[in-house]
């Protein structure tokens, strides 16, 4: 099946860093959207990007859509504890339905 | 809005045992989708429903899984027989389109 190829696998990094992590893939995607899984709780979304080039923000939070369609990147400013976390990238396939595929994640620890 | 629900949380069974796992969408999404959580396979998608029409199954592991969803306000996972490789934490999630595309909490279930 389509794979999304989403790094790093994991990150360690100090209270008040930036932090940025991306996905590829070989296939073309209409939409991709950014999730944040908490342990015990299911994936929320944070931000949705629906054209190519755009660029996105939530608070500290920034998103973008490949100009290829193949890729996107989450960036996070600053960050804070509660940043803590496992984020997920997801895409919906040009030509597809509603079903999302979704990367393999990336586990921020964030060091106070 | 209270969100997806789903019950129970916590399922421990023995196996052979059948395991039925329910999902309360949130009203007005008119798409249900069903996944699979395990740490070598991450998030996999196995049923997902439109207008309560089962549209795409085939990430359905084997005959032993079985999706319905009778109403639009209720959907059900059942597993029959059971296998202790069948433990993971299992998600639902209800979207209107991509818009408001939102996962319940999950059923972590243990197949002993």
């Amino acid at each position: 099946g389509q794979q999304l190829n989403q790094s790093p696998q994991s990150m360690f990094i100090q209270e008040g860093e930036d932090v940025s992590m991306n996905c590829t893939s070989s296939s073309i995607f209409n939409t991709w959207l950014w999730y944040k899984q908490d342990p015990g709780e299911g994936p929320v979304l944070l931000i949705a990007l629906y054209k190519a080039g755009e660029l996105t923000s939530n608070g500290r939070l920034t998103a973008q859509f490949g100009i290829t369609r193949k890729d996107s990147f989450l960036n996070i400013s600053a960050s804070i504890p509660s940043d803590v976390g496992i984020y997920f990238c997801a895409g919906q396939l040009k030509g597809g339905s509603e079903k999302l595929v979704f990367g393999k994640g990336t586990k921020l620890t964030v060091n106070p | 809005d209270a969100g997806v629900i789903q019950s129970p949380r916590h399922e421990v069974t023995e196996m052979g045992q059948e395991v039925t796992l329910r999902c309360k969408p949130i009203s007005g999404h008119n798409s249900l989708f069903w996944y699979r959580q395990t740490m070598m396979r991450g998030l996999e998608l196995l049923i997902y429903f439109n207008n309560n029409v089962p549209i795409d199954d085939s990430g359905m592991p084997e005959d032993r899984f079985s999706a319905k969803m009778p109403n639009a306000s209720f959907s059900t996972l059942k597993i029959q027989p059971s296998e202790p490789r069948d433990s993971a934490v299992y998600f639902c999630a209800s979207s209107f389109g991509l818009s408001g595309y939102t996962f319940g909490s999950g059923t972590r279930l243990t197949v002993v």
